[in-house]
């Protein structure tokens, strides 16, 4: 099935650095929405970005819909040891089917 | 229940074996969703189930993988005769119709020997 492509695929980062993640897609999405996986669970949703150009923060996390519909950036500021996991991008392809593709993932390591 | 539960969380079974993952959604939660990780991979569309409709089944890989959802509650994934590429960690999600913030549960790790 579709994907999305998610960028980087790993980041080793120390602690305190601002951190930033993308995705794109060669489809247009109504809505995108980011993710966060610890080891042995299931993600966590993060930040839900409904209009295009839209730019939502939730702490140190900040999420942007890009304006061609088509791609999306998280950015994390001051990276904490908890901030360690997988992060996914989503997207909806069609309004009222709530199926959602997922990106491929960037694995976000903090070097002590 | 509080949160999404899974079972088993851990499953291991032989080539060839049929297998069945439970899920209970969260009480009140008529979207339930499966998805497929396989290793190093992101998440992989199954199967949706929305209140009384008819599911959407265009991710099921094979005529080996069905689900069911029985009184709009508890869901089955069953997979018969497993294969190998099979082994993967199955997770399950529910929500709110509309509501595209899915919570999901911690997942059934299957390994197919």
């Amino acid at each position: 099935g579709q994907q999305l492509n998610q960028s980087p695929q790993s980041m080793f980062i120390q602690e305190g650095e601002d951190v930033s993640m993308n995705c794109t897609s060669s489809s247009i999405f109504n809505t995108w929405l980011w993710y966060k996986q610890d080891p042995g669970e299931g993600p966590v949703l993060l930040i839900a970005l409904y209009k295009a150009g839209e730019l939502t923060s939730n702490g140190r996390l900040t999420a942007q819909f890009g304006i061609t519909r088509k791609d999306s950036f998280l950015n994390i500021s001051a990276s904490i040891p908890s901030d360690v996991g997988i992060y996914f991008c989503a997207g909806q392809l069609s309004l009222g089917n709530e199926k959602l593709t997922f990106g491929t993932g960037t694995r976000l390591t903090i070097i002590p | 229940g509080a949160g999404v539960s899974q079972s088993p969380s851990n499953k291991v079974t032989e080539k060839g074996k049929d297998v069945e993952l439970r899920c209970d959604p969260i009480s009140g939660h008529t979207a339930l969703y499966w998805y497929r990780q396989s290793l190093g991979q992101g998440l992989e569309f199954l199967i949706y189930f929305q209140g009384n409709s008819a599911p959407d089944k265009s991710g099921l890989p094979s005529d080996r993988f069905s689900a069911e959802r029985t009184g709009g509650s508890v869901s089955t994934l069953t997979i018969q005769r497993t294969q190998q590429e099979d082994s993967a960690v199955y997770l399950c999600a529910s929500s709110y119709p509309g509501i595209l913030g899915y919570t999901f549960g911690s997942g059934t790790r299957l390994t197919v020997v």
